[in-house]
C-alpha cells in the first residue's frame, strides 16, 4: 500500500519559534510538494521538489523553506513561527505526470 | 493551467448516482482533467484523470464532452462514505513535475 507520512498529525508552536514539519514517502517518487489548506482559500502550494536537492516556489513561499537532501523525505520550515502560518499542512508526491498522493496532514496552531 | 468552475455544493441520496459538473472552457488541447476529493480532516484523495476519452475506474466514471470545454464526474451508487469535497483540476500533461492547482470544490453532502 503507497504511502505519504507526515511527522506529526497535530502540533502548537510559539511564535518565533522554528519548526520543522517532515514528509516521507514510500514510492520512490521525483516529485513532492507542500500545501497549506485555509477555510474559504482551499489549497495553495507553498513549494515543490522534482528531484532531489532541487525545490521550486509555489504561490505563497513567504515564511516557508524546504529542504530535500534524499529522495523520499522533503521538509517545510517555518524559520519563526507566526500566527498568521496557523493552517493544515498537506505534503504529497507523485512521479512524473501522474497522480500526488497526498498525507493525512499537520495541523499546525501557532501561538 | 486552465480554469475550473463547479457548483459550490449538491446533495445526493445514498444509492443513488451522484453526477458532479464542471466547466473548463479555456482547457488547451495538451491539458489532462483530473477529479480528486478530500473527506473531512483528510488529505485530498485521488479519484480518475482523462483526457478525451471517457474513462471508468473502480471509482468513478468520467466523462468528457467532445468539445472538452466540460466533464462529469459519476459515482454510481453514492454512499454515506462519499461525502467529500471533490476537485476539478486541469493539469498540462506536458509537465513533468504535476503542479496541481485546486479551486474550491463542490460540497457533495450523500443523504440517508
Amino acid at each position: 500500500d503507497v504511502k505519504v507520512t507526515q511527522s506529526s498529525r497535530y502540533l502548537v508552536k510559539r511564535t518565533g519559534e522554528k519548526v520543522f514539519l517532515e514528509c516521507v514517502q514510500d514510492m520512490d517518487h521525483e516529485n513532492m510538494f507542500w500545501y497549506r489548506q485555509d477555510p474559504g482559500l482551499g489549497l495553495r502550494l507553498i513549494y515543490f521538489s522534482y528531484d532531489v536537492k532541487m525545490k521550486e516556489k509555489g504561490d505563497i513561499p513567504e515564511g516557508y523553506s524546504v529542504s530535500r537532501e534524499k529522495k523520499e523525505r522533503f521538509s517545510l520550515i517555518l524559520e519563526s513561527a507566526s500566527t498568521n502560518q496557523t493552517s493544515m499542512y498537506l505534503c504529497a508526491s507523485s512521479s512524473q505526470r501522474n497522480e500526488q498522493f497526498f498525507g493525512p496532514g499537520t495541523r499546525l496552531t501557532v501561538l | 493551467d486552465a480554469k475550473t468552475t463547479q457548483p459550490t455544493s449538491m446533495d445526493c441520496a445514498e444509492g443513488r448516482a451522484a453526477n458532479l459538473p464542471c466547466n473548463h472552457s479555456t482547457i488547451s488541447g495538451n491539458e489532462y482533467v483530473y477529479w480528486y476529493r478530500q473527506i473531512h480532516s483528510q488529505g485530498p484523495q485521488y479519484i480518475i484523470h482523462g483526457l478525451k476519452n471517457n474513462e471508468t475506474n473502480e471509482m468513478a466514471s468520467l466523462i468528457i464532452t467532445e468539445d472538452r470545454k466540460s466533464s462529469t464526474l459519476i459515482l454510481p451508487h453514492a454512499t454515506l462514505r462519499d461525502t467529500a469535497v471533490y476537485y476539478c483540476i486541469v493539469r498540462d500533461g506536458s509537465s513533468n513535475t504535476g503542479k496541481l492547482i485546486f479551486g474550491q470544490g463542490t460540497t457533495l453532502q450523500v443523504k440517508p
